[in-house]
């Protein structure tokens, strides 16, 4: 069965450090899909990034950074220069090709507070 | 709308008691899922729906949960003798089909068993 592990549950950053969140994921599936969600205290979940399982080209957005290795089963998340606006749980997930739509497991989440 | 709406943003009830949470999808959107999320934890799958048929059900806990969407746009996710178990925010996506594409999730609704 597919799972996600996020084994950081909160990492705590002075403004402009850098932070990278782990995610670590188990499939059986050779196509899918991984996610990257930001959860801020609002509670909506705001979409940052899908990749796919034959792409593993790393990308950048901005001050957001993603490292996908196929090799680790990793799909590594970085926010540079931190701002307190950062501050929010981020959640990784997976979705399988061969499965109805296209239903997302998550990780627990990563709750990042940005210090001023 | 410009996003998905749910409603109510939050609920209590007493146990034993039935309650509807309702979502509004993104025009367009023939894919919407229900998630439940409790504290500290990530969203679980509850239902998907394609248009109005819900295609996987896999994740609704027990019978005493049910979600119907009869003209495959608003749904509605029904508890009939809620539990304090239950309490948990609801989350509710929408997406346009095919494989990979983001799901818009709503601001959810926070239910409370009292």
């Amino acid at each position: 069965a597919q799972k996600v592990t996020q084994a950081q549950t909160e990492i705590s950053v002075v403004e402009k450090e850098d932070v990278t969140l782990d995610c670590v994921y188990e499939t059986r599936d050779t196509t899918y899909y991984l996610f990257w969600y930001k959860q801020p205290p609002s509670g909506e979940l705001v979409f940052l990034i899908r990749r796919n399982s034959f792409d593993e080209q790393n990308e950048i957005s901005g001050r957001y950074s993603w490292n996908f290795q196929k090799s680790t089963s990793s799909f590594n998340f970085t926010i540079t220069a931190s701002q307190v606006v950062d501050s929010a749980v981020y959640f990784c997930a997976l979705s399988e090709a061969r499965a109805a739509g296209n239903k997302l497991t998550f990780g627990g989440g990563t709750r990042v507070l940005v210090k001023p | 709308g410009a996003g998905v709406s749910q409603t109510p943003s939050n609920k209590v009830t007493e146990k034993g008691k039935y309650v509807e949470l309702r979502c509004d999808p993104i025009s367009g959107h023939t894919a919407l899922y229900w998630y439940r999320q409790s504290l500290g934890q990530g969203p679980e799958f509850l239902i998907y729906f394609q248009g109005t048929g819900a295609a996987d059900d896999s994740g609704l806990p027990n019978d005493r949960f049910f979600a119907v969407r009869p003209e495959g746009s608003v749904s509605t996710l029904k508890i009939q003798r809620t539990e304090r178990g239950d309490s948990a925010v609801y989350l509710c996506a929408s997406s346009l089909e095919g494989r990979g594409t983001e799901a818009f999730f709503g601001q959810g609704t926070r239910l409370t068993v009292v």
